[in-house]
């Protein structure tokens, strides 16, 4: 069992559907990210909670929407997808180390997700 | 921001032989850490390493930070360490806030 568990592991959606992405992490830690992978492109950043506040918004369109109700769930709702918006959706968590998260990641297993 | 350059994409193996994959970054950094994507997507976690050197069984790896590259060794290869496996960073100074830059991966295909 890993620390992060997200679900689903696949979803298949509309581009009229409403759904969401959760993730539970049970290291303790107080950091929690969305990185998005899609094909042929690098890993990027999405968002950043640290102690259940955004810290980061790395310019996602707003038919993404976080949510973190505490320091080990976080949850990516999905409104009016784009097929360009299919890619693998990872989940990661930290301990920050003083006032930067320096901390090491830790992954989820990702949720693989086509909008059609 | 950082740049992260790893070398080689693609390598292709038999296996029981070693292999060395290298990550360039173009800043300081303050984390680096080494991932092996399984099939499945999933990143594992093989070293948190912004300097120095670590090892974990077959695998081990280097961080010269001043010089600003990381070095990942695998020996004896086995067919299940094929996959991708990512160098990220995260740059020195300002706030980090965990924002790890991912390169752009090495393909490591372990034939039988």
């Amino acid at each position: 069992e890993t620390g992060v568990t997200q679900t689903p592991r696949h979803l298949v959606m509309g581009m009229t559907n409403k759904k969401s992405l959760k993730c539970e992490q049970h290291l303790g830690h107080n950091a929690m990210y969305w990185y998005k992978q899609s094909a042929k492109k690098p890993l990027e950043l999405m968002f950043v909670y640290n102690f259940k506040e955004q810290t980061e918004n790395n310019s996602v369109p707003s038919r993404f929407s976080p949510e973190c109700p505490n320091s080990s769930h976080l949850f990516l709702h999905l409104h009016t997808l784009q097929p360009e918006d299919s890619a693998l959706y990872l989940c990661a968590s930290s301990q920050p180390a003083g006032l930067e998260l320096t901390g090491e990641l830790f992954f989820g297993e990702g949720s693989r997700l086509t909008v059609l | 921001g950082i740049q992260v350059e790893q070398s080689p994409p693609d390598l292709i193996l038999q296996e029981g032989a070693n292999s060395t994959l290298r990550c360039n970054f173009s800043d300081s950094v303050n984390n680096l850490q080494w991932f092996h994507q399984n099939p499945w997507g999933q990143l594992i976690n093989l070293f948190y390493i912004p300097s120095g050197t670590k090892q974990n069984g077959r695998l081990s790896a280097t961080t010269v930070a001043t010089e600003r590259y990381s070095l990942l060794y695998i020996s004896s290869s086995q067919t299940t360490d094929s996959g991708v496996y990512f160098c990220a960073v995260t740059g020195a100074g300002g706030t980090s806030y965990g924002k790890l830059t991912f390169g752009q991966g090495t393909i490591l295909t372990v034939h039988p």
